[in-house]
């Protein structure tokens, strides 16, 4: 099983500009997740979907996030604009909804806004 | 008060010593209970989960979950150089299906 899959696993823009994010789940699974990771805000969930329906997005920061998933093996976390402060890992992370959540996170990707 | 509390560390053990990591929540309402392990600049890895008050062993790691206290434990044997990572616990508060998770403890294991 190939696991969560992201892309890309690095991506450093500029300021104002537009970033998209890429997720993978695994197969099977009917539950993602989109989590940032800072050292000052820790493990963070920003949006999460369960066949493939946003349920809670009440983790998203503000207008310029948004999250969709169209179809049961895609999903992306847009960024527009970007800023300096949204500079963290971002994980997608998937899971069975039958399995009380047990989430499996893909490699995250860096993201640096100059 | 934080939702989910954890020391930040570092723990410092020796090896093959028992490391002991604690977990305390605040929404008494929470159903399951996690531990990942995160090893500097890569996911967070799910380790175990427990559900139910008591102790839950898997290989050389224990789980310990009191309700009544409000808090979860992870208990390492034989603690080896290649534990030395960052545990987080997450908890599965009610009527929210994803995880929010505590800041972490990072481990360290001395050969």
């Amino acid at each position: 099983d190939a696991g969560v899959i992201q892309s890309p696993r690095h991506e450093v823009t500029e300021m104002g500009q537009e970033v998209t994010l890429r997720c993978k789940p695994i197969s099977g699974h009917n539950s993602l997740f989109w989590y940032r990771q800072t050292m000052m805000r820790g493990l963070e969930l920003l949006i999460y979907f369960n066949n493939n329906v946003p349920i809670d997005d009440s983790g998203m920061p503000e207008d310029r996030f948004s999250a969709k998933m169209p179809n049961a093996s895609f999903s992306t976390l847009k960024i527009q604009p970007s800023e300096p402060r949204d500079s963290a890992v971002y994980f997608c992370a998937s899971g069975l909804q039958a399995t009380q959540e047990t989430q499996y996170f893909g490699p995250g990707t860096r993201l640096l806004v100059l | 008060q934080k939702e989910v509390e954890q020391n930040s560390g570092p723990l410092s053990v020796p090896e093959g010593a028992i490391a002991s990591l604690n977990c305390t929540y605040s929404d008494r309402g929470s159903q399951s209970f996690f531990w990942y392990r995160q090893y500097s600049g890569k996911s967070p890895e799910l380790i175990m989960f427990i559900y139910s008050n008591g102790d839950k062993e898997d290989g050389r790691f224990t789980a310990q979950l009191n309700k009544a206290s409000q808090y979860v434990s992870l208990l390492i044997r034989d603690s080896q150089p290649s534990d030395s990572a960052t545990y987080l616990c997450a908890v599965n508060r009610a009527g929210r299906r994803a995880l929010t998770f505590g800041s972490g403890t990072r481990l360290q294991v001395q050969p």
